[in-house]
């Protein structure tokens, strides 16, 4: 089985703008979750998709939004991009069920000037 | 939610086996140890997760204490492509089954 795929692997905005990443599941896996991460904060959770609900919601700002496609490709999506969002974007799927593992796939690096 | 301590570094001689340790004083009964590594800031892999029991697969060795207040990662082999950051998660119902990171080991195998 192909693995979780992430587009674009790199990218580079300026602040104020806004930009959309996307993440494309394991085969048959229903459940997306997305992390951001930071060299000062680490790994954090960012919220999670199944069955294009969000289930799970970390502690971010509104301008984080996501949404999942009835095929289970999720996209995350970030507006009026500030410094700080440069990071590493990380989606993970599981099967669905929530004690599932999760796989991840190699991230977007965004860097925002 | 549950939390993990880890050593912030370790060194392991490349052939020997390597010993990751995992403190969670305050997990609860349904709750799964997860371990996951970062090689140069990739994606996250998989490597092993438990409940009670010890568990084994290609990559690794979990051992598990019987209170589950600490665990162990086994590497038995560790070579160079070991090198990484190895996580330890606590993942069950109070953490939404998300998981939340700690600091993890930054596990350098020399030659």
């Amino acid at each position: 089985k192909a693995g979780v795929t992430q587009t674009p692997r790199y990218l580079i905005k300026t602040r104020g703008q806004q930009v959309t990443l996307s993440c494309s599941p394991i085969s048959g896996h229903r459940s997306v979750s997305w992390y951001q991460q930071t060299p000062g904060q680490g790994l954090q959770f960012l919220f999670e998709y199944f069955s294009e609900t969000q289930r799970n919601k970390g502690n971010f700002p509104g301008r984080f939004s996501g949404r999942q496609f009835s095929n289970s490709r999720s996209e995350m999506n970030v507006s009026t991009l500030e410094l700080g969002d440069s990071a590493l974007y990380l989606c993970a799927s599981s099967l669905g069920h929530r004690e599932e593992t999760q796989y991840f796939g190699p991230g977007t690096r965004l860097l925002v000037l | 939610d549950a939390k993990t301590t880890q050593p912030p570094s370790m060194d392991c001689a490349e052939g020997r086996a390597a010993n990751l340790p995992c403190n969670h004083s305050t997990i609860s009964g349904n709750e799964y140890v997860y371990w996951y590594r970062q090689i140069h800031s990739q994606g996250p892999q998989y490597i092993i997760h438990g409940l009670k029991n010890n568990e084994t697969n290609e990559m690794a060795s979990l051992i598990i204490t019987e209170d589950r207040k600490s665990s162990t990662l086994i590497l038995p082999h560790a070579t160079l492509r070991d090198t990484a950051v190895y996580y330890c998660i606590v993942r069950g119902d109070r953490s939404n089954y998300q998981l939340i990171w700690g600091a993890g080991t930054k596990l350098i195998i020399k030659p």
